[in-house]
């Protein structure tokens, strides 16, 4: 059974860092890109970083780029999110997912964590 | 960055009725659209792949349909479990958008 456990989350102050993990199981780790999406309270989903399997190629979004550094240990089947200088808006739900692909360009986000809160906030 | 629209915001129904989300792109994105299902306090689901293609387990009562900028989620028959919010996603293009959502709600 494909599991995606993460840790890592809690309260901070702005300005400060979290480092996420996401435990994978279940599968080859090595074989799959990863993602982490991210989802403000009572909001929608919003995409926020992706590794490929071999860590060849990463992409960040905008909100996100130069403060967020993703990675990703497949020996230790485990993906990071290191998130520094934190602000209000970085609050929410944070999953990590694996992408599954269909054909040589379409992937769909096909196994999803539970979820972790990471609350930024004086 | 391509912009996803759903409509609409939220949706009132029966159960047994038919209803259709519509998710429309910004730019063609192809075929490279997917439907996702999230109820109350848990993750997100996979219902729909590359527009049309149902995900292993998914009823049969789930269709999707579209191509270029235009798309739609249709539910036929509704059951008391698809009560929840329907996200449209597209992979056309990094960064990866998705829509603002469809909460579909029982009347």
């Amino acid at each position: 059974e494909v599991q995606l456990v993460e840790s890592g989350g809690g309260l901070v102050n702005p300005g400060e860092s979290l480092r996420l993990s996401c435990a994978a199981s279940g599968f080859a780790l090595s074989d799959h890109n990863m993602v982490w999406v991210r989802q403000a309270p009572g909001k929608g989903l919003a995409w926020v970083s992706s590794i490929t399997s071999s860590s060849d190629y990463i992409f960040y979004g905008d909100s996100v780029k130069g403060r967020f550094t993703i990675s990703r240990d497949n020996a230790k089947n485990s993906v990071f999110l290191q998130m520094n200088s934190l602000g209000a808006e970085d609050t929410g739900l944070y999953y990590c997912v694996r992408v599954d692909y269909y054909d040589t360009t379409g992937l769909y986000f096909a196994y999803w964590g539970q979820g972790i809160l990471v609350t930024v906030s004086s | 960055d391509i912009q996803m629209t759903q409509s609409p915001f939220s949706l009132f129904a029966s159960v047994g009725d038919r209803v259709t989300i519509t998710c429309r792109s910004s730019q063609t994105i192809s075929r490279h659209l997917n439907w996702y299902q999230q109820k109350v306090g848990k993750a997100p689901e996979v219902l729909i792949f590359g527009a049309s293609r149902l995900q292993t387990g998914v009823p049969s009562r789930f269709s999707g349909s579209g191509s270029g900028t235009e798309f739609t989620l249709t539910i036929t028959s509704l059951q008391p479990e698809d009560f929840a919010t329907y996200y449209c996603q597209q992979h056309y293009s990094t960064p990866i958008t998705f829509g603002q959502g469809t909460r579909l709600e029982i009347k």
